[in-house]
């Protein structure tokens, strides 16, 4: 199943690096999303994307920042993250349209802040 | 914001036997209840889902039922197999015509005994 594509599936970085998490959906879809799972915590919404213009923003930190270029792209852009910062960023797409869609997620990136 | 409260956190049942977990939600205006199974590794998967506008759905071995009065929705797995095993999540959402925005349960790890 490759609807919603994550790069890289693992990441190890510095608290000074810079690096980004890119996720590309091949659904057709119009909204897309980022959300967070760590260990013994609920999934975390963190940004959301509609027609490539953000909806919401969860009192994210300003070290994560969100792009979305187009439809079918999404980046995650990180830079001087936490140790707690590590955990599992699951990129999402759905159609939105009255009535309730579906989600989709992708395989996520593991990311690990050293 | 929504709040979703979702029991037990583990639960273990011998293969053949029934599953239910149980979720409750905080706002009245949520109007969308998916349930997802994560397996180990791998990304959220719907497997069923239900809307504010119907009390019970099922799909083979796997119903939901939902309790508008009471902000509660449950899933019912019978029959366990194996296979099973993984981790659920409830989630709700509100809206109509914006992105949908997932709140998630804590998720239930469920294990089928063969």
């Amino acid at each position: 199943e490759t609807g919603v594509t994550q790069t890289p599936r693992h990441l190890v970085m510095g608290m000074t690096n810079k690096k980004s998490l890119k996720c590309e959906q091949h659904l057709g879809h119009n909204a897309m999303y980022w959300y967070k799972q760590s260990a013994k915590k609920p999934l975390e919404l963190m940004f959301v994307y509609s027609l490539e213009e953000r909806v919401e923003n969860n009192s994210v930190p300003s070290r994560f920042s969100p792009e979305c270029p187009n439809s079918s792209h999404l980046f995650l852009h990180l830079h001087t993250l936490q140790p707690e910062d590590s955990a599992l960023y699951l990129c999402a797409s759905s159609q939105d349209k009255r009535g309730g869609d579906t989600i989709y997620f992708g395989e996520g990136s593991w990311l690990t802040v050293v | 914001g929504e709040n979703v409260e979702q029991h037990p956190s583990t639960l273990s049942v011998q293969e053949g036997d029934s599953a239910v977990i149980k979720c409750t939600y905080s706002d009245s205006a949520s109007n969308y209840f998916p349930w997802y199974k994560q397996e180990l590794g791998k990304r959220p998967q719907l497997i069923i889902d239900i809307r504010s506008n119907v009390g019970e759905k099922k799909d083979q071995r796997i119903a939901v039922t939902l309790n508008k009065t009471a902000k509660h929705f449950s899933l019912h797995i019978t029959e366990t197999q194996p296979e099973d095993s993984a981790v659920y999540f409830c989630a709700a959402s509100w809206g109509s015509g914006s992105a949908r925005q997932l709140t998630f349960g804590s998720g239930t790890q469920l294990t089928v005994l063969p």
